[in-house]
């Protein structure tokens, strides 16, 4: 099993430039989240997912869209990137009884 | 909504001795309190969980204790060594949310 994947590993954009992100899961698992890291900060919610056919905003959903048209697939768009959208990204994956979060390997996106 | 604090941010201390990072929660319905590891460039991993019936839980060199009262946390590594070294983060959650609530994070340094 390879747990959860994410595609691609690093990217570097100009600004206005649009892009997909797309996190696998071969876990079953129901809940899905895209999360930001920042140096020094924590892990900031973009947008999640309960189950496939579902998403819902985060803490930081502005600049994002995502889809989840497949239950083991969960893809973040940026429509325009901008600098500020310059982070690690990581997506997890959760059943819905109140368990550990599996976390993929991060893409460290940089807009320049 | 649910509020998680940790303290602190930073963290140094000598090999060998113990560590202490400290999380509280705002939300009395919490009942799922997971710590997570994070190595320098690496993702998120668990490493302890407790839930609210539980007062405390120990694996090996690491210890999690849970203060329902006065609603906080706390991670305990005994005998530090050099690989302990990484950024801890600290959650919350609920069986009606969907989501984790994070800490923002504690940076471990262990010094030689």
């Amino acid at each position: 099993n390879a747990g959860v994947t994410q595609t691609p590993k690093f990217r570097v954009l100009k600004t206005g430039q649009s892009m997909t992100l797309l996190c696998a899961q071969d876990m079953n698992h129901e809940y899905m989240y895209w999360y930001r890291q920042d140096p020094g900060m924590g892990l900031r919610l973009i947008h999640y997912s309960v189950g496939e056919g579902t998403t819902a905003k985060g803490e930081v959903p502005d600049g994002y869209n995502v889809s989840r048209l497949k239950k083991q697939n969960f893809l973040l768009g940026l429509e325009s990137a901008a600098p500020s959208q310059t982070s690690v990204y990581f997506c997890a994956t959760r059943t819905p009884e109140d368990t550990e979060a599996f976390f993929g390997q991060g893409t460290r996106l940089t807009v320049v | 909504g649910e509020n998680v604090e940790q303290h602190p941010s930073t963290l140094s201390v000598q090999e060998g001795d113990s560590a202490v990072i400290k999380c509280t929660y705002s939300d009395s319905a919490s009942n799922y309190f997971p710590w997570y590891k994070q190595e320098l460039g690496k993702r998120p991993q668990l490493i302890i969980d407790i839930r609210s019936n539980v007062g405390e839980k120990k694996d090996q060199r690491i210890a999690v204790t849970l203060n329902k009262t006065a609603k906080h946390f706390s991670l305990h590594i005994t005998e530090t060594q050099p690989e302990d070294s990484a950024v801890y983060f600290c959650a919350a959650s609920k069986g009606s949310n969907y989501q984790l609530i994070w800490g923002a994070g504690t940076k471990l340094i262990i010094k030689p």
